[in-house]
This record gives C-alpha cells, structure tokens and sequence, in this order.
C-alpha cells in the first residue's frame, strides 16, 4: 500500500540553524516526490519536486531535497532557517498515470517552529 | 490572478444541511482534484477529474458527497446531509502535468 510517514510532528529551530525535514515513503511503483508547505488557513505551496534525473533537487526559498531510493527516502533541507520558514511541511508522493499525475497521497506533516 | 480559487473561503452549517464548494482550476489546467484535510493531518484524496470525466473516486467519498465537472472548466463539491465528521478543510487543486497546484480551500465547519 502506498503511504508517506514523516516521523516528526513537530521541531523547533533556532532562526540561522539547519534544517532537516524526514520523509519515508512506501510506493509500488516508481514514485514522483514533492514537499509542500502550508501558513495557517492557507493552500499548500509547492516546494520543490522529484520526477526523474539528479536525486538532490533545488526549490524555492533555499530548500533542497535528496532521494534516496535504497532508504525510500525524500528528506529536505535548507542550510539556514528564516523565521518566515515557520509553518507546516508536507511530503507526498504520487505515480505517473499517462502523461499526468495522479492522486497524490500525503504525510501527516511537520510543523516546524522557529526561535528568534 | 491566475492562480486555483475556491469560494466561499469558510462555511459554517448545522448538521443537516447541504452545503455546496466551488472550485476554479488554473485555466488551461485539465485536470482537477478535490481532497480533504482535517487537523493535524495531511491532505486526504477525494477524487479527481481529467476534462469532464471523474476518473477516480477514493472510498472517502461516501454517498453523501457527489462532485461534478459538467464543461471540464470548474467543479463542485456537494455535501449532503452534513454531519460533524465532515468538518474540514476542503483543497482543490489542479494540474496540467506534473505537480498538483493548491487553492487556499474552503474551511467546513459543522455545528
């Protein structure tokens, strides 16, 4: 069954500090990786995505993440947390369903605060 | 703004009711998802559309939910009969290949 785990509901950061997100993932078939982030009431942003190619990928806001395919891991990482960075980060996977994706399936999220 | 929007942004109903969402796609996004998320969990597949055909239904998705595409442009949501559980926060999202991109939902709360 396909599923997402993200060990870690919560992590607090001192503003400057590094960052390390983790993202577990259990998928049949070759999976497509994103991260999103979420503000309070708002939509899910896009971070940054894995469909193929390079497994450390670049996104926006100075985030990366690497996909380790022999950990079923995406975990993400910025070198130096903002107190904007506040907020709750989602993992998700989904699979290629002819030349778009399907549903995406999503981890329960990481919310991460930041300490000035 | 070109973006994914949803209206109303919060609705508030006795159980009972029928509430209905609105879900505007990127426009020349053809394909459409609705999903659903509750506190402190992640966002939950309800299903999705690609033009006007509903591909694909989660089990979430029970008899009281009925959602439509009818001219593969926007989508509704309806609920039937709300009951407490269905309080949530509703996210439609959209895509054309590739990444799914999110509007800013509309927040259900049951009383």
């Amino acid at each position: 069954a396909q599923s997402v785990t993200q060990p870690d509901i919560h992590i607090t950061v001192s503003e400057g500090a590094s960052l390390e997100l983790r993202c577990n993932y259990s998928y049949g078939a070759t999976p497509y990786l994103f991260w999103y982030v979420q503000s309070p009431g708002q939509g899910l942003q896009l971070l940054l995505k894995y469909f193929s190619g390079d497994t450390l990928v670049q996104g926006i806001k100075g985030f990366e993440a690497e996909f380790k395919r022999s950990q079923s891991s995406f975990n993400l990482r910025k070198p130096s947390v903002h107190w904007s960075d506040a907020a709750e980060y989602f993992c998700a996977v989904g699979a290629d369903r002819g030349s778009t994706l399907g549903r995406l399936y999503f981890g329960r999220g990481t919310q991460l605060t930041v300490w000035p | 703004d070109t973006g994914v929007s949803q209206d109303p942004r919060h609705k508030i109903t006795k159980r009972g009711q029928n509430v209905t969402f609105r879900c505007d796609p990127i426009s020349e996004h053809n394909r459409l998802y609705w999903y659903r998320q509750t506190l402190g969990q992640g966002p939950e597949f309800l299903t999705y559309f690609q033009n006007e055909a509903q591909l694909e239904k989660s089990r979430l998705l029970s008899d009281r939910f009925s959602a439509e595409r009818p001219k593969g442009s926007f989508s509704t949501l309806e609920i039937q009969r709300t009951e407490q559980g269905d309080s949530a926060m509703y996210l439609c999202a959209s895509s054309l290949r590739g990444e799914q991109f999110f509007g800013p939902g509309t927040r259900l709360t049951v009383l």
